[in-house]
């Protein structure tokens, strides 16, 4: 079964304290996407990758920069973090081929609040 | 415009109901149809894709009209493991990208 993990679930912090969230994958998947969710807003891609090394900016990517050294991980990381940052934040992976390609399987989410 | 809509409900129905959810899309381009489902405070899962030809996955229904960009979930026989919110989702592109764009939502309670 696909599985993605997220660290933290949980995290409070002040604006401009820089913070990393992780996500890392056992499927061996290339897509992997970040995603943040707002209420009345749904879920809006911030940032994705389609395979190590490659990655491209969503629909709002502005204050968040992401990384793909490895196959496996994909960290969201905001350098100064503001209010409007404040959000539920999943990470998603995908398959790019195949049979695995209409579905996303997403990680449990990290519910970040900016004060 | 967003680019998916969807009625936020909440929809609230008595156990036994049939329940029917719509969405419409705006770009005339997207690509595959799907139904998420999310419990509260969970992460999103796949329900079932949406095919033109309409498909059924045991009480869920899906259908899709092109020529309206319109899609719908059928539940039928609701239980109270049905409460949920269920997220419309579109592709916009074909090939190897799958990005996904979410519809807010609309949120389904079922009661005994």
């Amino acid at each position: 079964e696909a599985q993605v993990t997220q660290n933290p679930r949980y995290l409070i912090t002040v604006t401009g304290k820089k913070l990393t969230v992780t996500c890392s994958q056992n499927m061996n998947h290339e897509y992997m996407s970040w995603y943040r969710q707002d209420p009345g807003l749904g879920l809006r891609q911030i940032y994705y990758s389609m395979n190590v090394e490659v990655t491209d900016k969503g629909d709002v990517p502005e204050g968040y920069k992401v990384s793909r050294k490895e196959k496996r991980n994909f960290p969201l990381i905001l350098e100064s973090p503001s209010p409007n940052q404040t959000s539920l934040y999943f990470c998603a992976i995908g398959g790019t081929s195949g049979s695995s390609y209409n579905e996303q399987f997403f990680g449990p989410g990290t519910r970040l609040t900016v004060l | 415009r967003k680019e998916v809509e969807q009625d936020p409900g909440p929809f609230n129905v008595p156990e036994g109901a049939t329940v029917a959810f719509n969405c419409t899309y705006s770009n005339s381009a997207s690509q595959s149809f799907f139904w998420y489902r999310q419990d509260c405070r969970k992460e999103p899962k796949l329900l079932m894709s949406v095919y033109s030809s309409g498909n059924e996955d045991g009480r869920f229904t899906a259908q899709l009209n092109r020529a309206s960009q319109y899609i719908s979930l059928l539940i039928r026989d609701s239980k109270l493991s049905d409460s949920a919110t269920y997220l419309c989702v579109v592709t916009p592109f074909s090939g190897g990208y799958n990005k996904l764009i979410f519809g807010a939502g609309t949120r389904l309670a079922v009661h005994p």
